[in-house]
This record gives structure tokens, sequence and C-alpha cells, in this order.
């Protein structure tokens, strides 16, 4: 079954807390993104990578951190310094160049909040 | 802000009624797409259009775009019950390499 997975569905934070949103995916893509979003807003992009052991800052990178080791994973770290981190985060890939590269697949999300 | 603007921001529509949304931006684009979000799910792309295209069917889905007014359509012909969700355009924009720029969305409902 290709698709993109993300873990957990429920994830809980407490105070001073760096936490991991897992992103997986097995659709042999280049690119991956990293977005959240809040209530009744659209996505704003955290960070982005389009090849392995490479990303980029979005434009809301701050307070958050990610890593790009295996062309399958994607995971991303809300630390501590994300002061308002409660929102639904999703995952998206995409083929790099081509038809078709710039549709975005994304994942189910992860719903994070803070205890 | 790149960000593209839809309208209205909710549509309530009887099942077998057709749904217009409506989106703007503001800088020059590559392509436009629209995509669909039920509660609590991720995303699911519904249709591409290119800068240099006038409109696009797929199915019930039919697409438009005015480069002149900065401006596309979606309309879904027909609509189901199963149409209710929230619905999103976003852009890219010309040298953005590939980076989508989201609306808020559209929440739209389907009575049966």
């Amino acid at each position: 079954d290709g698709g993109i997975t993300q873990s957990p569905k429920y994830l809980f934070r407490k105070e001073g807390q760096n936490v991991t949103l897992s992103c997986e995916q097995n659709l042999n893509h280049d690119a991956m993104y990293w977005y959240r979003q809040d209530p009744g807003q659209g996505l704003r992009l955290i960070y982005y990578s389009q090849i392995v052991n490479d990303f980029q800052k979005g434009d809301i990178a701050e307070g958050y951190s990610v890593s790009r080791e295996k062309k399958e994973s994607f995971p991303l770290t809300v630390t501590s310094a994300q002061k308002n981190p409660t929102a639904f985060y999703l995952c998206a890939s995409s083929i790099m160049g081509g038809a078709g590269a710039e549709t975005q697949y994304f994942g189910p999300g992860t719903r994070l909040l803070v205890l | 802000s790149q960000q593209g603007e839809e309208d209205p921001q909710a549509l309530s529509i009887q099942e077998g009624e057709n749904a217009t949304m409506n989106c703007s931006y503001k800088t020059s684009i590559n392509n436009l797409q629209w995509y669909r979000q039920n509660s609590g799910r991720g995303l699911v792309h519904l249709i591409l259009i290119r800068s240099n295209e006038r409109e696009k069917h797929s199915g019930r889905l039919r697409v438009t775009l005015d480069t002149s007014k900065k401006s596309s359509s979606l309309l879904i012909t027909a609509s189901r019950a199963a149409d209710t969700a929230s619905y999103f355009c976003a852009t890219v924009h010309t040298g953005a390499n590939s980076k989508l720029t989201f609306g808020k969305g559209i929440t739209l409902s389907v009575r049966p």
C-alpha cells in the first residue's frame, strides 16, 4: 500500500518539552514538506526538503527543526522555543521535476496539544 | 503575502445543486491547484490548472483560470452529501520552486 504515514495521530506536549512528529513515505518521492494548520486557517509551510541531507526553511520555521537522513523519512521536532505549538501538522511529498511534480500528496496529520 | 483568498468562506447547498467556489491571488503563478480536506484528515489533490490554460474538467469538477483577473473558480456539479468538506486553492508562484501557497479554505456543506 503506497502512501504517506504520520504518527502519532495525537501528541501531547508538556511545557519545555521537545516532541518529534514522524512522517514516512513509500512513494519514492524526492521532496517532502511540513505544514502547520490552525483552526479556520490555510496551511503554512514550516520546512521542506527536496533531496536527502538538505532542507530549507519555510514561512514559519522558528521553533521547529527537521532532518532528512533517508529519502523515506522527514521527522519534525517541535522544540520548547515554539511557544504556541497547538495545531494540526501535515506532512506531504511530491516528485521533483517532470509531469506531476507540482502535485503534493498528504499524510493524515498529527494533532499536537499542549498539556 | 502571496496567500490566495477563497470566496465564500462557507457555502451550504442542497444535494443535487451545483457549488461554485472562487479563489483570487496576488502575484503571477505557474499553476493553481484545488485540494479537498475532510474534517480532521489530510488534503487530497483534486485538480491542477496551468497558467496557460483557461479551463479543465475532471469528472464532476470544472476549474477555470483567468490570469488577467488573477482568479480561479471551482465548480462541483450535481453535488452529493459526500462532497461536504473544506476546499483549498493553492498556488505555485513564478520563481517559487514548486512551493505551494494555500488560501484559508472554503467550508462546503451539502444537505441530503
